[in-house]
């Protein structure tokens, strides 16, 4: 079946500061693999994502690869700002079938000045 | 334009009681998607239509759970006899309509969190 395993949180970073937060995933043929993002009182919100195997999705400084060899697709970010504090979903969609996505359990980075 | 818009933003029930929870979709987008977060996981799948019709309900944790929705557009998550372990934020998602083999973005709204006492 389809799942999601990410990085426990919470993460504390000060500003600059370098950021990965790891993600596998498990998954039958080809999946696409999304990052969401959910500020502070606000929805979940697309934040990058990468269709098939090397591709890179990258948005607002963050990147993630997509790696088939290790099944993973992390999330990095060469500097980090106030501004970044959010929870963080790494998630897929399976090649066939509906177009649901399936989740990680969320990734909380707080970054402090 | 307008975004996805859920009601309530919160309800608390006691148990045993039924729930309604709403979700306004982004118009024109045909698809539509229920998730739920409980406390300390990631977002669970529940159900999604395409258009007026719910291809697979599988996902739906139990009997109690059912949802409709008519017009192609608003549609309810309904939860009868609630129970402590369906508290929980519930949250909709709309998209264009699928098409095979391509994704179209999800759109969230801001969930409807769910205290069931």
């Amino acid at each position: 079946g389809n799942s999601v395993t990410q990085m426990e949180g919470p993460v504390t970073l000060s500003e600059e500061a370098f950021l990965t937060i790891n993600c596998t995933y498990t998954a039958t043929g080809y999946p696409s693999l999304f990052w969401y993002v959910q500020y502070p009182g606000e929805g979940l919100q697309l934040l990058l994502k990468a269709t098939k195997a090397d591709d890179k999705g990258s948005n607002k400084g963050f990147e993630a690869t997509y790696r088939k060899e290790t099944t993973s697709f992390h999330l990095e970010k060469g500097s980090v700002q106030v501004s970044d504090s959010a929870v963080y979903f790494c998630a897929l969609r399976g090649q066939t079938g509906a177009n649901n996505l399936f989740f990680g359990t969320g990734t909380r980075l707080t970054v402090i000045p | 334009g307008a975004g996805v818009s859920q009601s309530p933003s919160n309800k608390v029930t006691e148990k045993g009681k039924d729930v309604e929870l709403r979700c306004d979709p982004i118009s024109g987008h045909t698809a539509l998607y229920w998730y739920r977060q409980s406390l300390g996981q990631g977002l669970e799948f529940l159900i999604y239509f395409q258009g007026n019709s719910a291809p697979d309900k599988s996902g739906l944790p139990s009997d109690r759970f059912s949802a409709e929705r008519t017009g192609g557009s608003v549609s309810t998550l309904t939860i009868q006899r609630t129970q402590q372990e369906d508290s929980a934020v519930y949250l909709c998602a709309s998209s264009l309509a699928l098409i095979l083999l391509s994704y179209n973005e999800q759109f969230f709204g801001p969930g409807t969190r769910l205290t069931v006492l």
